[in-house]
């Protein structure tokens, strides 16, 4: 079984700033990673998929990439809508999230 | 615009089986192309999928909980069902149910209901 391990668990950052997630997988995943948004009592939300495509409606600001083991989000200018918890994703297993929070 | 919501009983004694029900609107579980996943999250934790049907009636299921958990489609109805049986408290989560598309290797949940919480308690 892949494991998938999101660093850091929690990330304080400004509005306007860059937010850099990392995600790695215990073994190759090839491009085949996926991120979701998820806001209190909210179902979580595709962002990107194939470790670098925008689902539809996701604004230019979220960005992915990485293949193998290593992938990051990154959000280039944080709005006050963007803090919340980030979640990794390869077939079955989830990451742990990492929680974006304002600094 | 596809939509999903889960309905079922939010209270389950323990021992007993957990049964929700996912109605799919704005598209049709039969035109195929997508599987149809239920995916947990115990309070305050992250994410655990539990498994997906095909319309054809085809599954897959997490081995972790592969021998309590049964995944049906309703064709008809545009409904696809999750049982779990001989529940425990550590079976209290909020269920999703969640369209999946598996281009390859490439697995990913473009649409999601909104949750329904269940708590194991007697």
């Amino acid at each position: 079984e892949i494991v998938m391990t999101q660093s850091p668990a929690t990330l304080s950052v400004s509005p306007g700033e860059r937010a850099t997630l990392s995600c790695r997988a215990s073994q190759s995943v090839s491009s085949n990673l996926a991120w979701y948004q998820q806001k209190p009592g909210q179902a979580p939300r595709l962002l990107i998929y194939g470790a670098s495509t925008r689902a539809t409606g996701i604004p230019a600001r979220f960005s992915g990439s990485g293949s193998g083991t290593e992938f990051t989000l990154t959000i280039s200018s944080l709005q006050s809508e963007d803090f919340a918890v980030y979640y990794c994703q390869q077939s079955g297993t989830f990451g742990q999230g990492t929680k974006l929070e304002i600094k | 615009q596809v939509q999903l919501q889960e309905s079922g009983p939010g209270l389950v004694k323990p021992s007993q089986t957990l049964s929700l029900t996912c109605t799919v609107s704005g598209g049709s579980i039969s035109s195929g192309g997508y599987y149809w996943s239920w995916i947990r999250q115990h309070p305050g934790k992250g994410l655990e999928w539990i498994g997906y049907i095909y319309y054809s009636g085809s599954t897959y299921y997490n081995p972790s909980l592969k021998s309590r958990v049964t995944i049906s489609v309703d064709t008809s109805k545009n409904q696809f069902s999750l049982k779990l049986s001989s529940v425990t408290a550590a079976d209290t989560a909020v269920y999703y149910c969640a369209r999946e598309l598996i281009v390859g290797a490439t697995y990913y949940f473009d649409y999601w209901g909104q949750g329904t919480l269940v708590t194991v308690s007697s």
